[in-house]
């Protein structure tokens, strides 16, 4: 079965950039979109189709897949982008999601 | 508002039974393909159910296939998921997620999410 493989957890400082990787068999050949969790709240979508931004989403949430990683990037990390982060793709009638990656900011 | 309502979670004991339901509103339901997708304490998300539009198209994820239903009644803009032979593995918060779509096509993305019902399976 297809899996999707993300680092446990990034740490950041406030106003870097944040990069969460993907990785997956030739998962640039399909689209990859990113969630974000916060505690207990539902995941929302912050990038699909690899490169799209949501209405809503602010621009410095950004989006990248090529080969066999995707990645979600994060310029100016604000406090407020500490949450959990989950890819998904599609493959075989199967929605897979990565593990997911823990932000932290600080 | 457009939004998803959960219900039906509650604790049960191995071996049995929940019915879970979905209740859209603010966007045309009957248009859209629908999932289940599960998180268990502390953990990750898993992709449990899809259903096409129409319902006619039903995909399980092997963790659930026999034991889940997944259906939907569009004339009431709602969602269910028959839940039989659980496990305590099956302990989770259950999510239902529109799959996107827009003037151009499918946004290959769940775009929105319910706030979840959690599924307690134990003794």
């Amino acid at each position: 079965s297809y899996e999707l493989t993300q680092p446990p957890s990034v740490s950041v400082s406030p106003g870097q950039t944040a990069s969460i990787t993907c990785s997956g068999d030739k998962l640039g050949d399909r689209y990859a979109c990113w969630y974000q969790q916060k505690p207990g709240l539902s995941p929302v979508l912050v990038i699909y189709q690899d490169t799209k931004r949501p209405s809503g989403i602010p621009e410095r949430f950004s989006g990248s897949n090529s080969g066999s990683t995707a990645t979600l990037t994060i310029s100016g990390t604000q406090t407020m982008d500490e949450a959990d982060y989950y890819c998904q793709a599609w493959d075989s009638s199967n929605w897979v999601f990565g593990g997911g990656t823990k932000l932290t900011v600080l | 508002e457009v939004q998803l309502v959960e219900s039906g979670g509650g604790l049960v004991q191995p071996g049995g039974s929940l019915r879970l339901s979905c209740t859209a509103s603010g966007f045309t339901f009957s248009t859209y393909e629908m999932s289940w997708v599960r998180q268990a304490p502390g953990k990750g998300l898993e992709w449990v159910s899809h259903s096409s539009s129409s319902g006619f198209t039903i995909y399980y994820a092997d963790s659930v296939k026999g034991r889940f239903t997944i259906s939907r009644d569009n004339a009431k803009n709602s969602l269910y998921l028959q839940m039989n032979s659980l496990r305590a593995d099956d302990t989770a918060v259950y999510y239902c997620a529109r799959w996107g779509r827009e003037e151009a096509g499918p946004k290959d993305a769940f775009d929105l999410w319910g706030q979840g019902t959690m599924v307690t399976v134990s003794s």
